[in-house]
C-alpha cells in the first residue's frame, strides 16, 4: 500500500519568515495531495491540494509543489503569522475518494511573535 | 449547515469496558470514514461506510472494533474490552460521495483507557 513521510516533525519560525514541509510517497499510481491543517481540539481540514497533472499550485500565502519523478511534494507557507502555528498533515491518494487518504505523521509548526 | 458531529469529545473508560462513538456526517453526506489518530502520529485510516454497508474495513483491527452507519442514526464505532494500547483520538470524517476529493472531518473523540 501507499506509504507517506513527513519532514520535518516540527519546525519554529520566527512570523513573517517562510515554512516548508516536505513529504514523499511510495506508490506511483497516486495522483491527489491535499494537505490538512490541524489546530488543536479540532479535525483536520483541507487548506489545499494538488493533482498530479499539475506541478505548482498557488493560494494567496500558502503554495504546494509537486515532483511525480522523485514522488514528492511539499507545503510552502510564506510571511507567517502566529495562526499558522498548528500541525500539519500531507496526504496521497490514489483515485478521487478522499476518505481513503494516506496521511504523513504531521509537522507542528510553531510561529514565533 | 451543521459540520460533522462527533460525541462525546472525551471518553474516559476502565480495561475490559466497552467505548460507543458517535458520528453524525454532514446533511447530505452518505459516506463516512473512521480514522484513529495515536499521540504524535498521523491519522490512519480504519473503515468507509455508506448507509447500512461497509465498504472497505481494511484499516480495522481484527478484533474488537466494529462499526456500522444505520439507516436512521449516527455511524458508531464500537470498541469491546478495551485496552491501554486502545487510547487515541478518534476522527470521522465524512462526503457526499467516493468520487469527492474533499473529506470532511469532525473534532474527534479522545479516548482514554485507564
Amino acid at each position: 500500500g501507499e506509504n507517506v513521510e513527513q519532514h520535518p516533525s516540527t519546525l519554529s519560525v520566527q512570523e513573517g519568515d517562510s515554512a516548508v514541509i516536505k513529504c514523499t510517497y511510495s506508490d506511483s499510481a497516486s495522483n491527489y495531495f491535499p494537505w490538512y491543517k490541524q489546530e488543536l481540539g479540532k479535525g483536520p481540514q483541507l487548506i489545499i491540494d494538488i493533482r498530479s497533472n499539475v506541478g505548482e499550485k498557488k493560494d494567496q500565502r500558502i503554495a504546494v509543489t509537486l515532483n511525480k519523478t522523485a514522488k514528492h511534494f511539499s507545503l510552502h507557507i510564506t510571511e507567517t503569522q502566529p495562526e499558522d502555528s498548528a500541525v500539519y498533515f500531507c496526504a496521497a491518494l490514489m483515485g478521487t475518494n478522499a476518505g481513503k487518504s494516506t496521511f504523513g505523521d504531521g509537522t507542528t509548526l510553531t510561529v514565533k511573535p | 449547515n451543521a459540520g460533522v458531529m462527533q460525541n462525546p469529545r472525551h471518553l474516559v473508560r476502565r480495561r475490559g469496558q466497552e467505548a460507543r462513538l458517535r458520528c453524525s456526517p454532514m446533511k447530505g453526506h452518505s459516506h463516512v470514514y473512521w480514522y484513529r489518530q495515536l499521540p504524535e502520529e498521523g491519522l490512519k485510516f480504519m473503515v468507509y461506510l455508506q448507509k447500512e454497508n461497509i465498504i472497505d474495513e481494511s484499516g480495522m483491527p481484527k478484533e474488537r472494533f466494529s462499526a456500522e452507519f444505520p439507516k436512521e442514526g449516527p455511524s458508531i464505532l464500537r470498541i469491546q474490552q478495551v485496552v491501554r494500547g486502545d487510547s487515541a483520538a478518534y476522527f470521522c470524517a465524512s462526503s457526499p460521495s467516493p468520487a469527492n476529493t474533499e473529506a470532511f472531518f469532525g473534532q474527534g473523540t479522545r479516548l482514554t483507557v485507564v
